[in-house]
């Protein structure tokens, strides 16, 4: 079974440019999560979608951060335009609804650098 | 704010060691206790998880202990190994597909 898909796998823009992440769920999946984390922190929620409706943007810097998931399968995130801060891995996570606990299987991340 | 408080920061213990990281929560209404394993350029990956009707988990060499009452949880790795080497994270989220709260992670080094 193939795993969470995402990429680019690395991107390094200036701040104040825009950029777009990119992810495909596991096959199946009707949960898909965006997480950000911060060097030397733990993953934060920005988004969680069930089907192509979201759940939970509450977290998301809506002023400069969008997100969408078209068909209920791929997403993509955008950020514009960046700032220094938004430099970190961006994380793609994907659950079966139907399984009893609560597992969330992540992509590979995209690393977004600032300068 | 932390909803889940994770120590040490990091750990050193020599090949065969025990490690044990520890993890607290407020929350009580989380009942989904999950430890990731993070490499260092890849995601998180499911290690082990535990719900808290039960005490103990043990899968392989990892194994959770979890305290409902005092609401803490912490895993054990036996006989670690150099393989072993990664960043853990612990989390708690409610059931049914809520966001997990994670911790800031412990860099975990096991020596040969």
């Amino acid at each position: 079974e193939a795993g969470v898909a995402q990429s680019p796998r690395y991107k390094i823009i200036e701040k104040r440019q825009s950029v777009a992440f990119w992810c495909n769920p596991i096959s199946g999946h009707a949960t898909l999560y965006w997480y950000q984390q911060i060097l030397g922190q733990g993953p934060k929620l920005l988004i969680q979608f069930q089907n192509n409706g979201v759940v939970d943007d509450s977290q998301l810097p809506k002023d400069r951060f969008s997100a969408e998931r078209l068909k209920g399968v791929d997403s993509t995130l955008k950020i514009q335009p960046a700032k220094l801060e938004d430099s970190a891995v961006y994380l793609c996570a994907s659950r079966w609804t139907g399984s009893s606990y609560n597992e969330q299987f992540f992509g590979p991340g995209t690393r977004l650098t600032v300068l | 704010q932390q909803q889940v408080k994770q120590s040490p920061q990091s750990l050193i213990v020599q090949k065969g060691g025990i490690p044990i990281i520890n993890c607290a929560y407020e929350n009580t209404a989380f009942d989904y206790f999950p430890w990731y394993q993070q490499f260092p350029g890849k995601g998180p990956a499911l290690l082990i998880a535990i719900r808290p009707d039960v005490s103990e988990k043990k899968e392989g060499r990892f194994t959770i202990s979890f305290n409902k009452s005092a609401k803490q949880f912490s895993l054990h790795i036996m006989d670690s190994q150099p393989g072993d080497s990664a960043t853990y994270f612990c989390a708690a989220s409610g059931d049914s597909g809520y966001a997990l709260n994670f911790g800031k992670g412990t860099s975990l080094l096991v020596t040969p």
